[in-house]
């Protein structure tokens, strides 16, 4: 079965204390997989796509990398305003093209105090 | 405006209501999707759609969830016979081609009493 897990599923960190989120996925052939932020009451915001293992992303204090078997979101010297869930998700890989949806994990909730 | 526009925001219900959400992606986007999140949760896919096909309804939890979008832009997601357990924030997202990168919706938060 296809499964994605996120971890941990609560992160508090000091403003400016570097830290990282891990997504662990179980997939019969992966296309890509994608970080996302949520606000409370929001809907989810595209960060990154990741292709390939190896493979890395950057935006301002945020990077994202990618293995075979994992990703991981650094979040280095972080904000208040970084506070938010990020949630990772994976499009699959079905014969002969991609399968539309995507399958998300539960989310970190990452607070971050000034 | 230019984002996802959805809705009612904000639904409640009785048990055994029908219900319609309204999701109004941005233009010229061809893919849109419905999932449901629920507290604690990621989003759960629902449905894919192609243009006004459904490319994909693996998700629906069953016959009373139906959606059509007979134009190709404005999708509506419809629920018969509401249970509790339906109780959920609906998110719409849309996108130029089925590659993962959705912009989503704010949601419609529906209760089912």
């Amino acid at each position: 079965e296809d499964q994605v897990t996120q971890s941990p599923e609560a992160l508090r960190l000091q403003e400016g204390e570097s830290s990282s989120l891990n997504c662990s996925y179980t997939v019969s052939g992966l296309r890509g997989l994608f970080w996302y932020r949520q606000d409370p009451g929001k809907g989810p915001e595209f960060l990154f796509t990741l292709y390939s293992a190896g493979e890395e992303k950057e935006k301002e204090r945020l990077k994202a990398t990618l293995t075979k078997k994992e990703s991981f979101l650094h979040i280095t010297a972080p904000k208040p305003e970084d506070s938010a869930t990020y949630l990772c998700a994976v499009l699959l890989k079905r014969y002969g093209g991609s399968q539309g949806n995507l399958i998300f994990g539960k989310g970190t909730k990452l607070s971050v105090k000034p | 405006g230019a984002g996802v526009s959805q809705t009612p925001s904000n639904k409640v219900t009785e048990k055994g209501k029908y219900v319609e959400l309204r999701c109004d992606p941005i233009s010229g986007h061809t893919a849109l999707y419905w999932y449901r999140q629920s507290l604690g949760q990621g989003p759960e896919f629902l449905i894919y759609f192609q243009g006004t096909g459904a490319a994909d309804d693996s998700g629906l939890p069953n016959d009373r969830f139906f959606a059509v979008r007979p134009e190709g832009s404005v999708s509506t997601l419809k629920i018969q016979r509401t249970e509790r357990g339906d109780s959920a924030v609906y998110l719409c997202a849309s996108s130029l081609r089925s590659t993962g990168e959705l912009f989503f919706g704010e949601g419609s938060r529906l209760t089912v009493l």
